[in-house]
């Protein structure tokens, strides 16, 4: 089975603050990527990566930096939190789309972050 | 610009009812996903769409493809408390071709 783990589960923050939100995976997939997840919105692409020291921006990267240092590692940087960055966080690793269909997303559980 | 659109976006139902999620998408795409999440869970896949007229089914669930019309459906049938849960769809661009844009979810609560 694909594992996808995140850091935390639960965090809280002050405005300002430098904020480091890591995700694993074990199944030797080339994609990752940080969605957001708001209320009604359903899951807002921050960033992905196709492959170590590679990134591209998703929809909403205003706020945020990433790092990929190594293939099953892929960290979110919250360089200043601010109030509007509370949210849940979910992290998602994936082969690429060699074959039509093959791309299929493996979800970590999630980080709730609150910035105060 | 890709966009997903899901109906209803709540959905509370009785146990043995049967009823039907929306998923519409604005441009071309080649492939269609279906994903579950429980309450403080993480999003599990279901289905994989890839072309045209495409049906997947598993137990009481069955997710349709219509490409021409750019309409995915899920289809519950006599529902069970167990299926509550929110429903995603999401669809591939084929511009980014490694991203999945996707919809808002549908909350689907299923009563006793």
């Amino acid at each position: 089975d694909v594992k996808v783990t995140q850091s935390s589960r639960y965090l809280v923050k002050r405005t300002g603050e430098k904020v480091f939100l890591e995700c694993v995976q074990d199944m030797d997939h080339e994609n990752m990527f940080w969605y957001r997840q708001d209320p009604g919105l359903g899951l807002r692409l921050i960033y992905f990566s196709y492959d170590v020291k590679m990134k591209e921006k998703g929809d909403i990267p205003e706020g945020y930096s990433v790092s990929r240092e190594k293939k099953e590692r892929f960290s979110l940087i919250l360089e200043s939190a601010s109030t509007n960055q509370t949210s849940m966080y979910l992290c998602a690793s994936s082969l690429p789309p060699r074959a039509l269909g093959t791309d299929t997303q493996y979800f970590g559980p999630g980080t709730r972050l609150t910035v105060l | 610009e890709l966009k997903v659109e899901q109906n209803p976006l709540f959905l509370s139902m009785q146990e043995g009812k049967n009823y039907t999620i929306y998923c519409n998408y604005s441009t071309t795409s080649d492939r269609l996903y279906w994903y579950r999440q429980d309450p403080g869970k993480s999003l599990e896949s279901l289905f994989v769409l890839l072309s045209n007229g495409a049906v997947k089914q598993e137990g009481r669930l069955m997710a349709s493809l219509d490409t021409k019309a750019r309409l995915s459906t899920l289809h519950i049938t006599a529902a069970v408390h167990d299926l509550s849960a929110t429903y995603f769809c999401a669809v591939g661009s084929i511009q980014g071709a490694q991203k999945l844009v996707f919809g808002q979810g549908t909350r689907l609560t299923i009563n006793p």
